[in-house]
């Protein structure tokens, strides 16, 4: 069975930093490509960041390019974002997401940027 | 980016009703369209995948068809269960889109 289980979330403060993990487990991890897919409170899912499985090339949202820094371990089947300059704005439950032959989804971890 | 516009935003409807929910994509996408049924304070639950593929374990009268720009979720036989937000997304190229979502409401 497809596990992905994300923990790092919290509070931080506006321009403070937090580094959110993916755990995963049931499946060939260094094939999939990842994702990471965040939800601010009462809105809708809003795509962050992309990884590849093997070459790990990555893909960014204008909103958090140059802020965020996705990444992967295959050694530890774990998906990292190290989210950087950290705003209001960025509050939201943190997904993370598999694709193979179907899409696989964690079930989220809380981010608030609060002072 | 591709935009996915998705119809209605929100639906009344009765237990037993027959249930369309239209998603647009902004330009060809293939068949790479998911629907997710979302509950308040959980994570998306994927439906469809490949714009028509039964997710393991999701009851039958869900179903999703279309390819390109088109693309409709039918819930044959709403059941009181089926009550939650629904959204589309494109997973062709990033950045990934989604819908906006459609409340399906008790009438």
């Amino acid at each position: 069975e497809v596990q992905l289980l994300e923990s790092g979330g919290g509070l931080a403060q506006p321009g403070g930093s937090l580094r959110l993990s993916c755990a995963a487990s049931g499946f060939t991890f260094s094939s999939y490509a990842m994702s990471w897919v965040r939800q601010a409170p009462g809105k809708g899912l809003e795509w962050v960041s992309g990884i590849s499985g093997s070459r790990g090339s990555t893909y960014y949202a204008d909103s958090g390019k140059g802020r965020f820094t996705i990444s992967r371990d295959n050694s530890k089947n774990t998906l990292y974002l190290q989210m950087n300059s950290l705003r209001a704005e960025d509050t939201a439950v943190y997904y993370c997401v598999g694709t193979g032959m179907t899409l696989a989804w964690g079930q989220g971890t809380l981010v608030t940027v609060s002072s | 980016d591709i935009q996915m516009t998705q119809s209605p935003s929100t639906l009344s409807a009765s237990v037993g009703d027959r249930v369309t929910i239209t998603c647009r994509a902004s330009q060809s996408i293939s068949s790479w369209l998911a629907w997710y049924q979302q509950k308040p304070g959980k994570a998306p639950k994927l439906l469809i995948y490949k714009a028509s593929s039964l997710e393991s374990g999701v009851p039958s009268r869900f179903s999703g068809s279309g390819s390109g720009t088109e693309f409709t979720l039918t819930i044959s036989s709403l059941q009181p269960d089926d009550f939650a937000t629904y959204y589309c997304q494109q997973y062709s190229s990033y950045p990934w889109t989604f819908g906006q979502g459609t409340k399906v409401e008790i009438k």
